[in-house]
């Protein structure tokens, strides 16, 4: 079974500029999340989807941070303009919809993003 | 609010035994999970409570108590391999999973 595909995996750009982030959850996976992890920190949910629509967004930063799931299959992440607090690796995960037992999330390999 | 706290930093010695703890003030629990997370790599599930007890999963254990608010990760006979960080994360009736800041477990030789 293939796991949560992200791209692209390391990023480096200026202030002020745009980044996007793709991400491709397990098939059949309805709930798809973001998360924001700083260096030596627990991963901070950004946003939380199911199917296509937003379920929690209270932490995203709107002004600067916006994130779509068009077809309730694949997601994007977009920062514009970035800041340097933004250096963090941006972890996509997915679940199955609630219900049974269990029903643990599943982290790609993250998107290293670091702002200079 | 939602507040999970975890110890910083641990060490111990291959071969020997560790206990992880993590208490947590959230609204709403459905279950408190476990994971395991080595340097530059995402993290990876290791176990689940969502009744009262211990669950045990080969050399990891994990228990719960809802009426504290506390659970641990027991890890037995730790390997080098086992050096990393462990995410206590509790999940909500929606889904949506909090994590704890991660305790940096180093196991010396």
């Amino acid at each position: 079974e293939a796991g949560v595909a992200q791209s692209p995996r390391y990023k480096i750009i200026e202030k002020r500029q745009s980044v996007a982030f793709w991400c491709n959850p397990i098939s059949g996976h309805a709930t798809l999340y973001w998360y924001q992890q700083i260096l030596g920190q627990g991963p901070k949910l950004l946003i939380q989807f199911q199917n296509n629509g937003v379920v929690d967004d209270s932490q995203l930063p709107k002004d600067r941070f916006s994130a779509e799931r068009l077809k309730g299959v694949d997601s994007t992440l977009k920062i514009q303009p970035a800041k340097l607090e933004d250096s963090a690796v941006y972890l996509c995960a997915s679940s199955l919809a609630p219900g049974g037992r269990g029903n643990t999330i599943y982290f790609g390999e993250g998107s290293w993003l670091t702002v200079v | 609010g939602q507040n999970i706290d975890q110890p910083t930093e641990m060490t111990a010695t291959e071969g020997a035994i560790v206990q992880i703890n993590c208490t947590y003030q959230t609204s709403g629990f459905n279950g408190l999970f476990w994971y395991q997370q080595h340097a530059g790599e995402a993290p990876t599930f290791l176990s689940y409570n969502v009744l009262d007890g211990l669950e045990e999963k080969g050399r990891f254990s994990s228990f719960l108590s809802r009426s504290k608010g506390y659970s641990y990760l027991l890890l037995k006979e730790l390997q080098m391999k086992d050096s990393a960080s462990y995410l206590c994360a509790v999940r909500s009736p929606q889904q949506n999973f909090v994590f704890g800041p991660g305790t940096r477990l180093s196991v010396l030789p």
